[in-house]
């Protein structure tokens, strides 16, 4: 079955960076499309970042364009989110979300909890 | 402010049929396909209803999907306890070249 398994959230200074990965089984990842959503505590879902089945396409939403970087090792099975100049409104969970291209996504992880905090 | 626009909140007791409106414009919902999510607390959101209208495997039919223009509507038939929950609408914008998502829609099953 298709599971996607978020990690590297935790606790992280504003300013600072972090890297979350998301390793990806079940299903043939380089046929697909990856999302990153994320949630703020008690808010909705906001759409952070998507790319393309072999990374060719890449789009970010505006609040994290310039910050955030979205990239995959297909070999590996797993997509990337390094987020760098972290800030307070960053705090979130973060949803790592298969394709496919031009959707909303199907299946999702669990989340990786980012807390940017002095 | 989400992109799309979702009543905050719906109610229903029992056995009822529900409606969740979902708002959008010509860059998303009019021109591409309408997701649901169902969120139950404390997890993360779990695909409803894809391409406007497909129920995923073991989404029992009871829920449906429908379009119309620029919005689109989830209906809950005989509703039970256990639909409580946040509800989502998303599409994708061709102006962001991403998905966009409704605000959500909190369910109370009186």
């Amino acid at each position: 079955q298709v599971q996607l398994v978020e990690s590297g959230g935790g606790v992280v200074q504003p300013g600072r960076s972090l890297r979350l990965s998301c390793a990806a089984s079940g299903f043939i990842f380089r046929s697909y499309a990856m999302y990153w959503v994320r949630q703020a505590p008690g808010k909705g879902l906001e759409w952070v970042a998507v790319i393309s089945h072999d990374g060719s396409k890449k789009y970010y939403g505006d609040s994290v364009k310039g910050r955030i970087t979205i990239s995959r090792d297909n070999s590996k099975n797993t997509v990337y989110l390094q987020m760098n100049s972290l800030r307070s409104e960053d705090t979130s969970v973060y949803y790592c979300v298969r394709g496919p291209w031009g959707s909303a996504g199907d299946h999702w992880g669990q989340g990786a909890l980012v807390t940017v905090s002095s | 402010q989400s992109v799309l626009t979702q009543p905050p909140s719906a109610s229903g007791t029992p056995g009822q049929r529900v409606t969740i409106s979902c708002s959008g414009g010509s860059s998303n919902i009019e021109i591409n396909f309408v997701y649901w999510y169902q969120q139950l607390p404390g997890t993360a959101p779990k695909l409803l209803i894809y391409r406007n209208n497909q129920r995923p495997s073991g989404v029992p039919d009871r829920f449906s999907g429908s379009k119309s223009g620029t919005s689109a509507s989830l209906a809950i038939s005989g509703l039970r306890s256990e639909d409580e929950a946040d509800y989502y609408c998303a599409a994708w914008d061709d102006n962001l070249s991403g998905p966009v998502f409704g605000g959500g829609t909190k369910l109370t099953v009186l």
